[in-house]
């Protein structure tokens, strides 16, 4: 069974950049792409991007493109995202998740079947 | 961008009532990717069904969607106490992924 495991809380000045980590246990992390959604009041649900980590290949959701970075670490089994020039509307609740196996149901099932707990990001001066 | 609308909002309903929930989608769906969680407060939101219609490992057969195209429906067959929660419908059938704004099921 998946389990991720996230940072904690951050609090960040606006303009400034956070980095989140999810490690990934109980499977083989590279049969999963890792997905980074995000949450707020104003907001709601937003998916931000996700890594294949076989190949480091990434896709980003158009709002974010330019501020965010999703990499993975094969050899820690962890992903991380990071969020530059942040401003007061990117505090929110920031998780990760993955899908199905890729080597059971291919790369098209991009719903999300285990998330992590969510990290709290708090932007504010 | 697929744009998800969820209805109603909130949907005040006993136990042991069945509640049946929306979500439309701007443009159709391909191949009927779309999912529906759950979410109570504090908590990371469930996957409840995938494929509009099959049910996630776990999630007890109350529990039923369907729809395709446009208009996908949830529906909880008879409410039990956990299934006061919010929910949302998620569609993966193009390359943005996106989130309806959610269905509030309280108990009234």
């Amino acid at each position: 069974e998946v389990q991720l495991v996230q940072s904690g809380a951050e609090v960040k000045k606006p303009g400034a950049t956070v980095k989140i980590s999810c490690k990934l246990s109980g499977n083989t992390f590279t049969d999963f792409h890792m997905h980074w959604v995000r949450q707020s009041p104003g907001e709601g649900l937003a998916w931000m991007g996700l890594v294949d980590p076989i190949d480091g290949e990434t896709f980003y959701a158009d709002k974010f493109q330019g501020r965010v970075t999703i990499t993975a670490d094969t050899s820690a089994d962890t992903a991380y995202m990071e969020l530059s020039s942040l401003r007061s509307e990117d505090t929110a609740v920031y998780y990760c998740a993955t899908g199905p196996s890729l080597s059971t149901h291919g790369d098209l099932e991009l719903f999300f079947d285990c998330w992590g707990r969510g990290t709290l990001v708090t932007v504010s001066s | 961008e697929i744009v998800l609308t969820q209805s109603p909002a909130t949907l005040s309903l006993s136990p042991r009532e069945r509640a049946t929930l929306s979500c439309r989608a701007s443009q159709s769906v391909n191949s009927s990717y779309l999912a529906w969680y759950q979410q109570k407060v504090g908590q990371a939101p469930r996957l409840l069904m995938y494929g509009a219609s099959t049910r996630a490992t776990g999630i007890p057969d109350r529990f039923s969607g369907s729809g395709s195209g446009t208009d996908f429906t949830l529906t909880i067959g008879r409410l039990e106490p956990e299934d006061f929660a919010v929910y949302y419908c998620q569609q993966y059938g193009s390359s943005l992924l996106t989130f309806g704004g959610g269905t509030t099921v309280e108990m009234k």
